[in-house]
């Protein structure tokens, strides 16, 4: 089956720890997307990428970072930067010229 | 003043009533609008897209685009339980990427 896969799907970090949320799609899409989620808030944008070995920031890329070494992987780590990183974070991909995003399940990210 | 605005709500109707959402944007360039719907703790699920003034019909949805008055909204038609969640109204930004309104959590009561 074509699809995004997130993990894990629940993730703790503690205080000063850096973490990092993996995405792997397998639908050939050349776009990758990376947002946040906050409780009774819409998406927003933390990092995209076009190609591979190109990416860039969204509206909140402060303390986060990204790589796109491959077409099917885009990983976000969440760096001890990030002052509040709890939150739900979702992957997302299209091909160029498609009708909106896949969306990944999504990774529930936790500070302890 | 955000991108894309849209209610929050609850918006509650009973089973079998016609929902209307709606949604505003800021962008006046703004060309490809879609509806995205989640439940709680899930990720987003694509409903419907639309590109071109007027409606556009799939099942017991329809978008409604009036680009004019910078204005998208989604009917739901004949609505169930299982229609509650929270919709997403979306708007492409330069081709690229995707900006979203805050939603609005619908509720359909037996």
């Amino acid at each position: 089956d074509g699809g995004i896969t997130q993990s894990p799907k629940y993730l703790f970090r503690k205080e000063g720890q850096n973490v990092t949320l993996s995405c792997e799609q397998n639908l050939n899409h050349d776009a990758m997307y990376w947002y946040r989620q906050d409780p009774g808030q819409g998406l927003r944008l933390i990092y995209y990428s076009q190609i591979v070995n190109d990416f860039q920031k969204g509206d909140i890329a402060e303390g986060y970072s990204v790589s796109r070494e491959k077409k099917e992987s885009f990983p976000l780590t969440v760096t001890s930067a990030q002052k509040n990183p709890t939150a739900f974070y979702l992957c997302a991909s299209r091909t160029h010229g498609a009708d909106g995003y896949t969306f990944g399940s999504g990774t529930r990210l936790t500070v302890v | 003043q955000k991108e894309v605005e849209q209610n929050s709500g609850p918006l509650s109707v009973p089973e079998g009533a016609i929902a209307s959402l709606n949604c505003t944007y800021s962008d006046r360039g703004s060309q490809s609008f879609f509806w995205y719907r989640q439940y709680s703790g899930k990720s987003p699920e694509l409903i419907m897209f639309i590109y071109s003034n007027g409606d556009k019909e799939d099942g017991r949805f329809t978008a409604q685009l009036n680009k004019a008055s910078q204005y998208v909204s989604l009917l739901i038609r004949d609505s169930q339980p299982s229609d509650s969640a929270t919709y997403l109204c979306a708007v492409m930004k330069g081709f690229q990427k995707l900006v979203f309104g805050t939603g609005t959590r619908l509720l359909v009561s037996p």
